[in-house]
């Protein structure tokens, strides 16, 4: 069975630096997909990026990236130039490609601090 | 569009009673989904839908019933509410193709059983 790991439950930063989130992950799949949503205190779940495991390049998407290691099986969020907007609990998630079953982490709770 | 649409926003049952959470959404998506939220332990999947007419199990469907007969809704029923399903849950909804398709959540709902 597929699992998700988030090691790190509570983090901070200060505005403006940049702070990474871990995330492992566990498959004999070949072909998957890993996400990144944010939660903020709203509660709305919101995708922040998608990696497709058959592509080499790290996704990113403005001020977020991600380090992503297949062989390691490491899934990681870069947020650059942190904002006061992205406090929020992070997770990260797996769906083995022509699935519907999405396993998601137990979430990190970023704080960024003024 | 209003997205996906979660009702009630919160709820508050007696052991035994029974209720159905509401899902919709208007954007013609064929995978809807259900999930809990607790404390420490990420979102489970309980049930989801590839369509109109066909559902499956998720992680933790124990206790918990669906149906799909129109494309834009998906209620979750629970027969008999326990302590245990005192949660958060969220419905999502996405186009279709695991992965390469952004799932999309509602609001969720804050359901409390004494």
């Amino acid at each position: 069975a597929q699992t998700v790991t988030q090691s790190q439950p509570e983090m901070s930063v200060q505005e403006a630096e940049t702070v990474t989130l871990s995330c492992t992950y566990d498959t004999s799949e070949n072909n998957y997909y890993l996400f990144w949503y944010k939660q903020p205190p709203s509660r709305q779940m919101i995708l922040v990026i998608r990696q497709e495991a058959y592509k080499q390049q790290n996704a990113t998407e403005n001020r977020f990236s991600v380090n992503f290691q297949k062989a390691a099986k490491s899934f990681s969020l870069k947020i650059s130039d942190s904002q006061l907007g992205d406090t929020a609990m992070y997770f990260c998630a797996y769906v083995t490609s022509g699935t519907y079953k999405y396993i998601f982490g137990t979430g990190t709770r970023l704080k960024v601090l003024a | 569009n209003a997205g996906v649409t979660q009702t009630p926003k919160f709820q508050v049952l007696k052991t035994g009673q029974s209720m159905t959470l509401q899902c919709a959404q208007d954007m013609n998506h064929e995978y809807m989904s259900w999930y809990r939220q607790d404390p420490g332990m990420g979102l489970r999947l309980i049930h989801y839908s590839v369509g109109a007419g066909i559902t499956d199990q998720g992680e933790v469907p124990n206790g918990y019933n669906v149906s799909r007969s129109t494309t834009e809704d998906f209620p979750l029923r629970l027969l008999s509410a326990a302590p245990s399903q005192t949660s958060v849950y969220f419905c999502a909804s996405s186009y279709g193709l695991a992965g390469t398709d952004t799932q999309y959540f509602g609001p969720g709902t804050r359901l409390t059983v004494l």
